[in-house]
């Protein structure tokens, strides 16, 4: 158990809808990093958190968006779905922003009809 | 900008052989380099890392990796694997600029009894 926790750890909806996942990080840790693991793709960096502010984006969508709270959790909101966006979403957490360990969490399997 | 070269997609092993799983990377003035092990429906979890210092590192479940600079790999070994190293592996890198994991493609461990 990597104390990283992700809900909900499947979710199934249509095309055009909008989801969220939410994922709470490692207790301590203020980094929270965003990942789609899909078979055509591989594992892509979405996008990074620290402290409540945004460090670093990778390959997201301008349909999707993410925040972190005060209280460290964060949340990604993915929007007019496509069939595409099915995937796994994973969240891992680290320490600060310099090069740590992630601590992944078990994953959201997203599967859009 | 970095990126990272897993060679082989899958590799299959009979149990109890020695098994490399290769890793390669674009060159920089530093990085630091990453293990990863996804068990089938978990989330990846660290096997092992090179921050600085000794070249050959030691991590989980008697894997190990050596550092060479020169080849710029980081190549993952372990004599003799075991039906329950069955998973995927992702080498990751990152520079000194920019502390985001950049993510090989992973290579499927396919343990033959």
């Amino acid at each position: 158990d990597s104390g990283v926790t992700q809900t909900p750890k499947h979710l199934i909806t249509a095309t055009g809808q909008r989801v969220t996942l939410r994922c709470s990080p490692r207790s301590g840790d203020l980094s929270v990093y965003w990942y789609q693991q899909s078979l055509d793709q591989g594992l892509q960096f979405l996008i990074q958190y620290y402290n409540g502010e945004e460090r670093a984006k990778g390959n997201i969508l301008e349909r999707f968006s993410a925040q972190q709270f005060p209280d460290l959790h964060s949340e990604l909101n993915l929007s007019s779905l496509e069939l595409g966006d099915s995937a796994l979403y994973f969240c891992a957490s680290s320490p600060g922003v310099s090069i740590n360990e992630q601590f992944f969490g078990p994953g959201t399997r997203l599967t859009v009809l | 900008a970095q990126s990272v070269t897993q060679l082989d997609s899958q590799v299959p092993v009979f149990e109890e052989a020695p098994v490399e799983l290769r890793c390669n990377y674009s060159s920089s003035v530093s990085v630091y380099l990453f293990w990863y092990v996804q068990y089938p429906n978990q989330g990846l979890q660290l096997l092992l890392k090179y921050l600085s210092g000794s070249t050959l590192v030691k991590g989980i479940n008697g894997f190990e990796a050596e550092f060479n600079k020169s080849q710029t790999s980081f190549h993952l070994r372990k004599p003799s694997v075991h039906i329950s190293d069955t998973a995927e592996y992702f080498c990751a890198v990152s520079g000194d600029s920019n502390y985001q994991l950049i993510w090989g493609a992973g290579t499927k461990l396919i343990i033959k009894p």
